[in-house]
C-alpha cells in the first residue's frame, strides 16, 4: 500500500529557531513530491521535487528529496509566528490513479507552532 | 484566471439528514476534480476523482457519493450522514501542467451532530 509518512507530528519552537520537517514515502510509481502549507483552510503550494539532490529555495523555506533513500526534508529557517501552519507532504502516485495527472497520497501533516 | 469556489463553508447536519457540497471551477476547461476529507489526525484522503463529465472515481468504500453533471462542477452527497461523516472537505482541481498548478477550494467543516 502506498503511504506518506511525516515526522514529527506536531513541533513548538521559539522565533528565530530553524526548523526541519521530515517526509518519508512508499509508492509504486512516484512521479513527485510536493509540500504545502495549510494555515486556516485550503492548502497553498510551497514546492515541488522530482529530482533527488537539487534544493528548492523559497526565502527562508527549502527543500530537498532523496530518491534513493524515499524521503524529502523541509528546512524553515528565522522562523516567525506566521510560519505557524500544518505543513503538508504529498507525492504523486502517478498512473495508479488513472488520468493523466496521478493523485497526490497526502501525509497526516507536521503542526508547527512559532511562539514569539 | 483561475479560481475554484466550494460552498458552504461550515455546515451542522443531524446523523441521517442528506448533505450536499458543491465546487465549481472557473477560467478553464476539462480540469481533473477531486473531492479530499482532512479527519482530525488522518491527514487528507481522497474521496472521489474525476477526470471527466459523468466519469468518477471511488478511493474509499462510503457513505458518500460524487457526480460531475458539467465540466466544471463537482458534486459530494450523501442520503444519509453518519456521525462518522464529520469533518473538513477539500475540493480540488488539477490541470495539464500537474499539481504545480493544483487549487483548493477553501473548504467546508462539516459536523454531523
Amino acid at each position: 500500500e502506498d503511504k506518506v509518512v511525516q515526522s514529527p507530528l506536531s513541533l513548538v519552537v521559539h522565533e528565530g529557531d530553524t526548523v526541519t520537517l521530515n517526509c518519508s514515502y512508499e509508492v509504486t510509481n512516484f512521479r513527485s513530491l510536493l509540500w504545502y502549507k495549510q494555515e486556516k483552510k485550503a492548502p497553498t503550494f510551497l514546492f515541488m521535487l522530482t529530482s533527488s539532490g537539487i534544493e528548492k529555495k523559497s526565502g527562508r523555506l527549502s527543500s530537498i528529496l532523496d530518491k534513493k533513500e524515499l524521503f524529502s526534508i523541509l528546512n524553515i529557517t528565522a522562523t516567525q509566528t506566521g510560519d505557524s501552519a500544518i505543513y503538508l507532504c504529498a507525492v504523486d502516485a502517478g498512473e495508479n490513479y488513472g488520468g493523466s495527472q496521478g493523485n497526490l497520497i497526502f501525509g497526516k501533516g507536521t503542526k508547527l507552532s512559532v511562539k514569539p | 484566471s483561475q479560481t475554484i469556489h466550494q460552498w458552504p463553508a461550515t455546515l451542522v447536519q443531524p446523523v441521517g439528514s442528506p448533505l450536499s457540497l458543491e465546487c465549481t471551477v472557473e477560467g478553464t476547461s476539462n480540469p481533473n476534480l477531486y473531492w479530499y476529507r482532512q479527519a482530525a489526525g488522518r491527514g487528507l484522503q481522497l474521496l472521489f476523482y474525476s477526470v471527466g463529465i459523468g466519469q468518477i472515481s471511488s478511493e474509499v468504500p462510503q457513505n458518500l457519493s460524487a457526480s460531475r453533471p458539467q465540466d466544471r462542477q463537482f458534486i459530494l452527497s450523501s442520503k444519509k450522514l453518519l456521525l462518522s461523516d464529520s469533518g473538513f472537505y477539500l475540493c480540488a482541481w488539477s490541470g495539464e501542467q500537474g499539481w504545480t498548478e493544483a487549487f483548493f477550494g477553501q473548504g467546508t467543516r462539516l459536523t454531523v451532530v
